[in-house]
């Protein structure tokens, strides 16, 4: 079982549609990070949490450390939100981060 | 923003031969950098922590030997991939931690924009 896990690994959404991203981790953490890859390869962060909730324009990321659970949320999707949305933890201890696979979203217009 | 950059975007080398890939911080100094790996459909994987003015930290698995790193400066790493075989063929990627940079920013990983490598 890996460490980080998420859910589901591949999404297809009508755009408009609300969309949620799930990632549960196993071992303790001192944030989470939702990172975003566009079909080029090049990587954006998103968030970075350790508790509670944050939002960015149309994206929100909640983050439950009790249960080890935390959820990238879409609003009033659209095409160009169509990437690989990763979660990362990082240990209690030092820089490292662990990745999930990955979630492919694609959104149709 | 931090922003970081990778040079070359991509290369294609014959089986046999060493290639750089150059990470560089454009707008701050990083005293450590992150090299990953990614195959096809697959997620990063951590290769090695760079620190400036000391040796790498690779992880398991990966043969130091084979992929050295050079932190010279603090807005440079080097990962040269030696004697390059097919199946080092991969997207390798750089990230990079602005130490500076205040409250919850200072934890925030700027990735590179990636070196696709292809070994004949």
């Amino acid at each position: 079982k890996n460490e980080v896990e998420q859910s589901p690994q591949n999404l297809t959404a009508q755009e408009g549609e609300f969309i949620t991203i799930n990632c549960s981790y196993s071992v303790g953490i001192s944030a989470l990070h939702w990172l975003q890859q566009h079909p080029g390869g090049g990587i954006v962060s998103l968030f970075m949490l350790s508790s509670g909730k944050k939002k960015h324009g149309r994206l929100i990321a909640t983050i439950n450390i009790q249960e080890k659970h935390s959820s990238l949320h879409i609003t009033a999707s659209h095409p160009r939100d169509s990437a690989v949305y990763i979660c990362a933890a990082r240990g209690e201890y030092g820089n490292k981060l662990v990745f999930g696979a990955g979630t492919i979203l694609r959104v149709k217009s | 923003g931090a922003v970081v950059s990778q040079h070359p975007s991509w290369v294609i080398c014959k089986s046999g031969t060493s290639v750089k890939i150059e990470c560089r911080s454009l707008d701050f100094q990083a005293t450590t950098m992150f090299w990953y790996r990614q195959f096809p459909k697959q997620s990063l994987m951590l290769m090695a922590t760079s620190n400036e003015g000391s040796k790498a930290t690779y992880e398991q698995g990966v043969e130091k030997d084979k992929f050295l790193i050079n932190h010279a400066s603090l807005t440079l790493s080097t990962l040269t991939v030696t004697s390059a075989h097919p199946e080092d063929s991969s997207f390798y990627i750089c990230s990079a931690r602005d130490p500076l940079a205040g409250g919850e920013y200072q934890e925030t990983q700027y990735f590179g924009p990636g070196t696709r490598l292809l070994v004949l």
